[in-house]
């Protein structure tokens, strides 16, 4: 079965302190994967998606077959990366969400 | 180009009453995604539909739930003799084409009293 699992539903951090947010996902095949951020009172808004390999905001995640993890990684947070964090694999006809992980950035 | 627009952006329902959530895609977008947000949960896809079509609903509830996409107008959440348990956030996402990225709507809240 399709699924994306993030242990970690609230992590804080303080500023300047570098951040990994964990996602392991189980999926038979070639698995297309995204990361989701919704800040305060904001819509949820794509991130980045493993394909494009690029970085978006400071963050970046590399996607490891061997360990079936597609972990979100910043060296240095900002207080304005706190947001809650979703961690999403793409299944034949749908996008599925890990249950997210809050970040809290400490000043 | 407006985006994925939900309306209402907060509904409130006495319980036993129907809710009607609306959703309109993004200018050229034939793909529309209904997720539930429940609170201290993550998002839940409950439905998947192009126009006019059901291509995936198995997350959604058997009862009371219905959606539809029809060739003129928003797709529609509706929710028929609402209950408590039925209060949560619902997101509506469009996209092009199958698979590409997802565009997200503000969601709607449901208050069930």
């Amino acid at each position: 079965a399709q699924r994306v699992t993030q242990p970690e539903k609230l992590l804080s951090v303080f500023k300047g302190a570098p951040v990994e947010l964990k996602c392991n996902y189980s999926y038979s095949g070639s698995p297309e994967l995204f990361w989701y951020v919704q800040y305060s009172r904001q819509r949820l808004q794509l991130l980045l998606r493993h394909i494009s390999r690029e970085s978006i905001k400071g963050f970046t995640a590399d996607l490891n077959k061997g360990e079936t993890s597609f972990h979100l990684k910043k060296p240095f947070a900002q207080e304005e990366d706190s947001a809650m964090y979703y961690c999403a694999l793409t299944s034949y006809d749908k996008v599925i969400f890990g249950p997210g992980t809050s970040l809290s950035v400490i000043p | 180009n407006a985006g994925v627009m939900q309306n209402p952006r907060h509904l409130v329902r006495r319980r036993g009453q129907e809710a009607r959530l609306r959703c309109s895609p993004m200018k050229g977008h034939s793909h529309v995604y209904w997720y539930r947000q429940l609170p201290e949960e993550g998002l839940k896809f409950m439905v998947y539909l192009q126009k006019e079509n059901i291509i995936d609903e198995s997350g959604m509830p058997k009862e009371r739930f219905s959606a539809e996409f029809p060739k003129e107008g928003p797709s529609i959440l509706r929710i028929q003799q609402v209950v408590r348990g039925d209060s949560a956030a619902y997101f509506c996402a469009s996209s092009p084409a199958r698979n590409e990225g997802y565009t997200f709507g503000s969601g709607t809240r449901l208050t069930v009293v």
